[in-house]
């Protein structure tokens, strides 16, 4: 099957940082990738949505300019939590998705931890 | 807004036991409904899917069916075995067959004791 791979798989970095993590499609080419983040006993939220070549879009409350998402090519998405503050520490899961498929495939997630 | 129900565990069951995951939902749409797996260590995987009413998605045993009256869609093994051990998320899109981003529940996670 599809397989999606991130990283880093987990991260800890100090409060002011910026963070990039990383999402690949590893067999198909992902016309679309979503991004995902999930609280410890919470549901997975999503956060934003990526088209390749497009500016991504966002979901209501979560802050495009913190959460910078770059979709340059059809196997790779990137996430990048800017001044990373405490309360961003979540686990952060992306999926893909490839052109005429309506199946979603997700990586294993990121653990990020701000200190 | 929409939202998605299920209940919370964790579960434990015996081998060879019948199980059932409750879940419901809310959309302002028509749904596609699913049920995603996902075992330790490892990313969450499609387990099965139903996109209009009274459809039944099956897949290694497993079986849900979309009720549209009862807003539901119960996730359901007649006999489990302890590789099912797993957390299950119910999920729903309201935006086309699961193309678009994902509603989650909670999660369930499922202990079967051999």
């Amino acid at each position: 099957g599809a397989v999606v791979s991130q990283h880093p798989s987990w991260v800890i970095c100090k409060s002011g940082t910026s963070v990039k993590i990383e999402c690949r499609s590893l067999d198909f080419q992902a016309t679309t990738m979503f991004w995902y983040r999930q609280f410890p006993k919470q549901s997975l939220m999503l956060m934003a949505t990526s088209n390749e070549g497009s500016k991504a879009t966002y979901e209501q409350g979560v802050e495009k300019d913190k959460f910078l998402i770059n979709h340059a090519s059809l196997t790779l998405s990137t996430l990048t939590v800017t001044s990373a503050h405490p309360e961003d520490s979540s686990f952060y899961i992306c999926s893909a998705r490839g052109s005429g498929v309506d199946t979603q495939y997700f990586g294993p997630g990121t653990r990020l931890t701000v200190l | 807004g929409d939202s998605v129900t299920q209940m919370e565990g964790p579960v434990t069951l015996s081998e060879e036991a019948f199980l059932t995951i409750n879940c419901t939902y809310t959309a302002t749409g028509y749904p596609s409904l699913f049920w995603y797996v996902q075992y330790p260590g490892e990313g969450l995987q499609l387990l099965l899917k139903a996109t209009k009413a009274d459809d039944k998605g099956s897949n290694k045993g497993f079986e849900a069916t979309y009720r549209k009256e009862t807003t539901s869609f119960h996730l359901e093994k007649g006999s489990v075995q302890v590789s099912d051990s797993a957390v299950y998320f119910c999920a729903l899109s309201v935006r086309g067959g699961g193309a678009d981003g994902l509603t989650f529940g909670k999660g369930t996670h499922l202990i079967i004791q051999p």
